[in-house]
């Protein structure tokens, strides 16, 4: 089961600029830990966005950006794009459960 | 470049056991932890197990404690994950994925393979 929590869906015109939220509590994201996003487009797998909270990996666009306080998280998409309609999910480490947590999933329509 | 392909995924019945394999390449295997996640159709991902570079570190998500194995062999650069005990929960494409450290703590999955889809019916 998920422990991080993000909006079920996010939309936004051409252009715009959304965000997607992402809760967590003191055992994870307020521990401390890096949170990472992950793209993942329609019947394809998951695809590494943004690492250590605010990174990107070479060949993702600075349209995206990452960012954390406290116990969330938040990715921002800027000058949205139609490629960008996908899910997105975070992911943090937990040390309540000493292992791996992502998020419940946020569908972004363009 | 990295390269990780799944096999061995199909439908089983409950209780049954299944033996899914990675194969990598495109870098050097036996330097990174790797780990395995899940994702039931439409639903969200799930962490499954991961491994450390020489297999000294293992741990699983609770949800498969004592019922899946993971295992590597350095020698033929694979990846291997142990299904016993089967339940319909598990059905979920699994991926294999990569991170950039030796270490399975603090990582994060910086490669994934295309997954395979265990389905878990009667």
């Amino acid at each position: 089961q998920s422990v991080l929590t993000q909006p079920p869906s996010v939309s936004g015109a051409p252009g715009q600029r959304v965000t997607i939220s992402c809760t967590g509590s003191s055992s994870n994201i307020g521990a401390g830990f890096g949170v990472q996003w992950y793209q993942q487009l329609p019947g394809k797998a998951p695809r590494l966005l943004i690492y250590d909270t605010n990174n990107r990996p070479s060949g993702v666009p600075d349209r995206f950006s990452g960012s954390k306080s406290g116990t969330s998280a938040s990715l921002a998409i800027t000058g949205l794009q139609g490629e960008d309609e996908a899910d997105y999910f975070c992911q943090s480490d937990d040390l309540s459960l000493r292992g791996y947590v992502f998020g419940t999933g946020t569908k972004v329509t363009v | 470049e990295v390269q990780l392909v799944e096999s061995g995924g199909g439908l089983v019945q409950p209780g049954r056991s299944l033996r899914l394999s990675c194969a990598a390449s495109g870098f050097d295997f036996d330097d990174f932890a790797l780990h395995w996640v899940r994702q039931a159709p439409g639903k969200g991902l799930e962490w499954v197990a991961g491994v450390n570079w020489n297999s000294a570190t293992i741990t699983y998500a609770a949800s498969v404690k004592g019922r899946f194995i993971i295992s590597r062999d350095n020698a033929t650069n694979s990846l291997h994950l142990q299904m016993n005990r089967l339940r319909p929960e598990d059905t979920a494409f699994y991926y294999c994925t990569k991170g950039p450290y030796s270490s399975i703590w603090d990582e994060y999955f910086q490669h994934w393979g295309q997954g395979t889809l265990v389905t878990v019916s009667s």
